[in-house]
């Protein structure tokens, strides 16, 4: 059984470009977070995703943006990259409100 | 910003040592998470503990939760090398919505 899978492991994007990351998530588990990891720091919320709808949302800009496909799978688009958009995104899944589980990332530099 | 504050920031100990990592919280709760992290790598669950609960154990850890204080402890009996890690606890509120505070880095000397 797999866990929670994330693409590309590694991004590199110049300033102002746009990124599409992508997670399939555990099997049997119809929810999706996305998290943001600067350096030394601790995951912050961006949103989740339930049945194809955005249902919570963190303090993040409209540049972030997302979607769920219908067998859950969801991407993570992030627009006009800013420096400060270099971190860690790491998506987790979960069964409706039952404990996370989270895939292992996929780094994002931006030069 | 960050709901809960991990204390301390970093722990270095010997194997076999017990290591102890506290965390603090600012609202209410439904239940409160402890994840470790390898070098910057995916997050692994530890261990759940809801608000209704006071001590959970599993395997070599310990965690105990406070309400009135709004404080948890993680305690990792026997400490080994490949403990070193980054620990984060993370407080759910609604919606299965977490929230991480800033972590505490564990270094096990062999």
């Amino acid at each position: 059984d797999a866990g929670v899978t994330q693409s590309p492991t590694h991004l590199i994007k110049t300033r102002g470009q746009q990124v599409t990351l992508r997670c399939s998530p555990k099997s049997g588990h119809d929810t999706v977070s996305w998290y943001q990891q600067a350096l030394g720091q601790g995951p912050q919320f961006i949103f989740q995703y339930y049945e194809e709808e955005e249902r919570q949302r963190g303090n993040f800009p409209d540049r972030f943006s997302g979607h769920q496909f219908p067998n859950y799978s969801s991407e993570l688009n992030v627009n006009a990259l800013l420096l400060g958009d270099s971190a860690l995104y790491l998506c987790a899944s979960s069964l409706s409100v039952d404990t996370q589980y989270f895939g292992p990332g996929t780094r994002l530099t931006v030069l | 910003s960050q709901q809960g504050e991990e204390d301390p920031q970093a722990l270095s100990i010997q194997e076999g040592e017990n290591a102890t990592m506290n965390c603090s919280y600012k609202t209410s709760i439904n239940n409160l998470q402890w994840y470790r992290q390898n070098s910057g790598r995916g997050l692994v669950h530890l261990i759940l503990i809801r608000s209704n609960e006071r001590e959970k154990h599993s395997g070599r850890l310990r965690v105990t939760l406070d309400t009135s204080k709004k404080s948890s402890s993680l305690l990792i009996t026997a400490s080994r090398a490949a403990d070193t890690a980054s620990y984060f606890c993370a407080t759910e509120t609604s919606g299965s919505r977490l929230t991480f505070g800033e972590g505490t880095q564990l270094t096990v000397n062999p």
